[in-house]
């Protein structure tokens, strides 16, 4: 029973451009959200998150949306950089336990 | 300062072996976390550490995985009579508290088992 879907594996995207990645949720019972990026051979690297109670975080570059009455989260990128090429999971937390969606495996070409 | 660390970093097995995998978390951190990520996959909850309370250990896919938190700090994840669909990156994670706070994760344990 997956809570949390990315149902894009891949994305890509020119150098420059925006990425923006997609995450839906099943469980209304999540209250806090998160991306993390991963590289291969590394664990998973914290982005950025949001609360239930926002609809937006910013953080430089990165950007989170969260519209809960659609149960549904993205990661916008803007400018994309070449070091951006990764895997993005999303993750959702009820109390403590993480759900994490599959990740979307993003390529920026120069 | 020091992030997660976990040792070993790549652990090829036989099957029916046991196997013993480390995390040290962040200094202070009071809560550990274990996932597992499978080829493919997600990562998936596995178990949970907070202070002196009794672990959450409902992700825990069978009797054979088990896990000990010594003086609340190292963690060892315990894999008995290993089987090939046990072969996966193992995490550890930790945060300063439990509930809505950010988890910060270590390089893994590449478990092969052969």
């Amino acid at each position: 029973d997956q809570q949390v879907k990315q149902n894009s594996p891949s994305l890509s995207v020119q150098e420059g451009r925006i990425s923006i990645l997609n995450c839906d949720y099943t469980n209304s019972m999540f209250d806090y959200f998160l991306w993390y990026k991963k590289y291969p051979a590394e664990g998973p690297t914290f982005l950025i998150s949001i609360s239930s109670i926002k609809d937006k975080n910013e953080d430089g570059r990165f950007t989170v949306f969260l519209n809960k009455s659609a149960k549904h989260l993205s990661l916008h990128i803007v400018p994309s950089q070449p070091g951006d090429s990764a895997v993005y999971f999303c993750a959702a937390s009820a109390h403590y336990k993480l759900s994490f969606g599959a990740g979307t495996t993003v390529t920026v070409r120069a | 300062g020091a992030g997660v660390s976990q040792s070993p970093s790549n652990k090829v097995t036989e099957k029916g072996k046991d196997v013993e995998l480390r995390c040290d978390p962040i200094s202070g951190h009071t809560a550990l976390y274990w996932y597992r990520q499978s080829l493919g996959q997600g990562l998936e909850f596995l178990i949970y550490f907070q202070g002196n309370s009794a672990p959450d250990k409902s992700g825990l896919p069978s009797d054979r995985f088990s896990a000990e938190r010594t003086g609340g700090s190292v963690s060892t994840l315990t894999i008995q009579r290993t089987q090939q669909e046990d072969s996966a990156v193992y995490l550890c994670a930790s945060s300063s508290s439990s509930g809505a706070e950010t988890q910060y994760f270590g390089p893994g344990t590449r478990l092969l088992v052969l």
